[in-house]
């Protein structure tokens, strides 16, 4: 089966600009969730999709980080306006319960 | 908060068994312990997880100690392509994977 894809790969952007990331979950996986490692941290929780709503969104920095997953297929995480500290690896992953997790190879985001 | 930690760094010689141990002694009843790894840019890979009974796949051995305070992870018998970072997991409110910083194992040749 195809794993999870995420797009862009590598996105660099000015602070104060938008920018939207992608998440393709592996066919049939419900559950899709968004993790982060900024810079020397460690890989944190963000958010927790079952199907198209949202479960768990408690590890989302603030409100200038928007999580959707229209129809419960791909999700996408818009962050507006960016601001430095929102550099880092954006992960995905997906699981068809709550055992196993396949996750995506990330969106480094670089904000200058 | 992690909930685990571990080495920050091992090495281990090709064809030799490696144990990255791992503690987690705040872990609750039913809280599974899981293994990921992450080779370079890539994303965090699924090696093997449990709740008590120690488990076996066909990339490792999962040890768990009784009082599921800590655990082992074992290669059986590393190559240089296991060269990674390994992370020890904690999984909390049932699908919440937290992280801790990982240990660097390098294989040597």
């Amino acid at each position: 089966e195809a794993g999870v894809t995420q797009f862009p790969s590598h996105s660099v952007i000015e602070k104060g600009q938008t920018v939207t990331l992608r998440c393709d979950p592996i066919s049939g996986h419900d559950n899709l969730y968004w993790y982060r490692r900024v810079m020397g941290k460690e890989i944190k929780f963000l958010l927790h999709f079952v199907k198209e709503s949202k479960q768990d969104e408690s590890g989302m920095p603030n409100n200038r980080f928007l999580a959707e997953r229209t129809g419960g297929t791909y999700s996408t995480l818009k962050v507006q306006p960016a601001e430095l500290e929102d550099s880092g690896v954006y992960f995905c992953a997906s699981s068809r319960n709550n055992y196993g997790y396949t996750f995506g190879s990330g969106t480094r985001l670089t904000v200058v | 908060d992690a909930k685990t930690t571990q080495p920050t760094s091992m090495d281990c010689a090709e064809g030799r068994a490696a144990n990255l141990p791992c503690n987690h002694s705040t872990i609750s009843g039913n809280e599974y312990v899981y293994w990921y790894r992450q080779i370079h840019s890539q994303g965090p890979q699924y090696i093997i997880h449990g709740l008590k009974n120690n488990e076996t796949n066909e990339m490792a051995s999962l040890i768990i100690t009784e009082d599921r305070k800590s655990s082992t992870l074992i290669l059986p018998h590393a190559t240089l392509r296991d060269t990674a970072v390994y992370y020890c997991i904690v999984r909390v409110d049932d699908y919440k994977l937290s992280f801790g910083a990982g240990t660097t194992v390098t294989v040597r040749a």
